[in-house]
């Protein structure tokens, strides 16, 4: 079946301007991840929705940044005022809560922002 | 502290021999899982093999396994058999708390594997 997605898988911008980054998830998984991967470091985690609802936003770094999943698939990732410390590829993951014993994480192959 | 301590930012072994990536892990919490991902220079994250903390024995999956020392806080990676397409940068990452509640992985910032042919 399809894996995550993330559109787009490029995008530069300038410094202050808003941008969406977009997942649609494996179909069926009901949670979904969001992260970030700074150069040469691992991903770190920024939010994570149980359905639509935010379960736990305790990654997003300030109120620049927001995320949505209005009916518990697709979600965007939004980023006002961009900065350039903005700059990092955003992963995206999903997973079945209801099925498997431990919960694994599949990720997407990233959108790569770029803030000039 | 690191949650995640990888110490070997870059490793070269000959293919077909096998080569272990370490990891430790730092957390008070007695229920907890570490998984290792591999990340080709595709950029996707490709799930490889779990350790609960409560699992007796060390998990194997294919030509993966994962020597567990508990005591010691430690989850290494071990590729047997080393192939080319095994070039990639491996990350460890550790969920803290049982496996529904606290959702969130952290990670370390991962060795850079390279197979020589």
């Amino acid at each position: 079946g399809a894996g995550v997605s993330q559109t787009p898988s490029n995008k530069v911008t300038e410094k202050g301007k808003y941008v969406e980054l977009r997942c649609d998830p494996i179909s069926g998984h009901t949670a979904l991840y969001w992260y970030r991967q700074s150069l040469g470091q691992g991903p770190e985690f920024l939010i994570y929705f149980q359905g639509t609802g935010a379960a736990d936003d305790s990654g997003l770094p300030n109120d620049r940044f927001f995320a949505v999943r209005p009916e518990g698939s697709v979600s965007t990732l939004k980023i006002q005022r961009t900065e350039r410390g903005d700059s990092a590829v955003y992963l995206c993951a999903s997973s079945d809560r209801d099925r498997g014993s431990y919960n694994e994480q599949f990720f997407g192959p990233g959108t790569r922002l770029t803030v000039l | 502290a690191q949650k995640i301590t990888q110490t070997q930012p870059g490793m070269f072994v000959q293919e077909k021999e096998a080569v272990t990536l370490d990891c430790t892990y730092d957390t008070s919490d007695q229920s907890y899982g570490l998984f290792w991902y591999k990340q080709p220079s595709s950029g996707e994250m490709i799930f490889l093999i779990y350790q609960g903390s409560y699992d007796e024995q060390n998990a194997t999956e294919g030509r993966y396994s994962l020597n567990f020392q508990k005591a010691r806080k430690s989850a290494n990676l071990v590729i047997s058999a080393s192939q080319l397409g095994d070039s990639a940068m491996y990350f460890c990452a550790m969920r803290e708390g049982p496996n529904f509640g606290n959702e969130k992985l952290t990670f370390g910032t991962g060795t850079r594997l390279t197979i020589i042919p």
